[in-house]
């Protein structure tokens, strides 16, 4: 299994709303991330997980909370999110912390009105 | 921190010619350098990779070369087909060392026209 996969694929949420997105994968990576793509832009980097702790956080708002409830698994929290949030979220892995080829979701398209 | 320079933003190319990206670094503590391809609507996936210990690398009709003096590396595609469509990022990073993770360039939209 060579794939990390991310639910939901849409999401729709108002400013006031909490919700999560999720991420799981089972190729025994030890690295985990978390990245915001906007449109014709590349990846953005949020978070990095390594060996279930928080290594990297690139000074997200508070309103994006992320949890590594194991190896296997990585959430992101969201709440009071503002319309300029709406982005792909990507959920991405690697064998090591920052080292090799990045395996990437399909992504979380989320929508805040 | 690193800062990568993607050119060109858009590239269009008749089918079966040759397609060349070029990309730019400045910290020169960086050794690893993928590049990484999204069709619309799907995934980045890498398709290639190089490290600073090697000056080119080859995989089909895919190479990437790399010039660690000048701080630059570029992609070539050569027989190009519709398939090739999408947008490529370069990368750079410290592998294993920096504290920063990859840092993307901006993007190539590449047109393959029939």
């Amino acid at each position: 299994d060579t794939e990390v996969t991310q639910t939901p694929k849409h999401l729709v949420m108002g400013m006031t709303n909490k919700k999560s997105l999720k991420c799981e994968q089972h190729m025994g990576h030890r690295a985990m991330y978390w990245y915001k793509q906007k449109a014709k832009k590349p990846p953005e980097l949020m978070f990095v997980y390594s060996y279930e702790k928080l290594s990297i956080n690139e000074s997200v708002p508070s309103r994006f909370s992320p949890e590594c409830p194991n190896s296997s698994l990585l959430n992101l929290h969201l709440h009071a999110l503002q319309p300029e949030d709406s982005a792909l979220y990507l959920c991405a892995s690697s064998q090591g912390f920052l080292a090799g080829e990045l395996f990437f979701g399909e992504g979380s398209r989320l929508t805040v009105l | 921190g690193e800062n990568v320079e993607q050119h060109p933003s858009t590239l269009s190319v008749q089918e079966g010619d040759s397609a060349v990206i070029k990309c730019t670094y400045s910290d020169s503590a960086s050794n690893y350098f993928p590049w990484y391809k999204q069709e619309l609507g799907k995934r980045p996936q890498l398709i290639i990779d190089i490290r600073s210990n090697v000056g080119e690398k080859k995989d089909q009709r895919i190479a990437v070369t790399l010039n660690k003096t000048a701080k630059h590396f570029s992609l070539h595609i050569t027989e190009t087909q519709p398939e090739d469509s999408a947008v490529y990022f370069c990368a750079a990073s410290i592998e294993g060392g920096g504290a920063d993770g990859l840092t993307f360039g901006k993007g190539t939209h590449l047109i393959i026209q029939p």
